[in-house]
């Protein structure tokens, strides 16, 4: 069974509106995070939570804002949607102690296709 | 800046073979970095496949070996005989240590294996 859960997988949305994915980590992890890769680009770091709090933040719009309700939950909820937001959204999740041994080994679900058109 | 490059797939190889896929890396920002590999099975998310934080070390798993190399900056990712079942795509990753877990990812590599 699938231990982080992202939904919906796939998803296709106009310019303009508000979409929010879903991700559900099962793993009794203290921190999550969302990565995002476009079309023929790389896997990028976009957020990083320890204990439902904001670690980094490496996206430089406020339309997209991580949502944590519950340790094991990180939403993305994204605003304004535009064309070149098409992309997978990966949610991960670590046991971490920031600089410990666990650093780098990122668990991640199979991640939710946006299409903007 | 800090960025990791890799052998562009898709690479095709018969089983039993032996494989290599090349990664360097550059890291500017990052004192101490940590190199991984990940994996990406069909139908499966993303996952480590080995790791090594220390430079000189070398790393493996699953038949898997790579060498953390800081003089020529590389991590190249070594199996000498591959199977059906390595089929998938390889992420060469570098990260801090001391940071949020904030990881680099290379493009990844996509590798066929033939029976």
């Amino acid at each position: 069974d699938p231990k982080i859960i992202q939904k919906p997988k796939y998803l296709v949305a106009v310019t303009g509106s508000e979409k929010i994915l879903i991700c559900e980590q099962y793993l009794g992890h203290n921190a999550m995070y969302w990565y995002r890769q476009s079309a023929k680009k790389p896997l990028e770091f976009m957020f990083s939570y320890s204990y439902q709090k904001l670690m980094d933040n490496q996206t430089a719009s406020s339309r997209f804002q991580p949502q944590s309700s519950k340790k094991n939950h990180l939403d993305l909820q994204i605003t304004a949607l535009k064309p070149d937001d098409s992309a997978t959204y990966f949610c991960a999740s670590s046991q971490e102690d920031w600089g410990g041994a666990n650093t780098g080994q990122l668990y991640f679900g199979e991640g939710s296709k946006l299409t903007v058109l | 800046g800090d960025s990791v490059t890799q052998t562009e797939g898709p690479v095709t190889v018969s089983e039993s073979e032996s494989l290599i896929i090349n990664c360097t890396y550059s890291a500017t920002s990052i004192a101490y970095p940590n190199l991984f590999w990940y994996v990406r099975y069909p139908g499966e998310g993303l996952q480590l496949l080995l790791k090594v934080i220390t430079a000189g070390q070398k790393g493996s798993s699953r038949g898997f070996e790579a060498t953390y190399n800081k003089e020529t900056t590389s991590f190249h990712l070594q199996k000498a005989s591959v199977q059906e079942s390595d089929s998938a795509v390889y992420y060469c990753a570098l990260g801090d240590g001391n940071s949020n877990n904030r990881i680099f990812f290379g493009d990844g590599t996509q590798l066929v294996v033939k029976p």
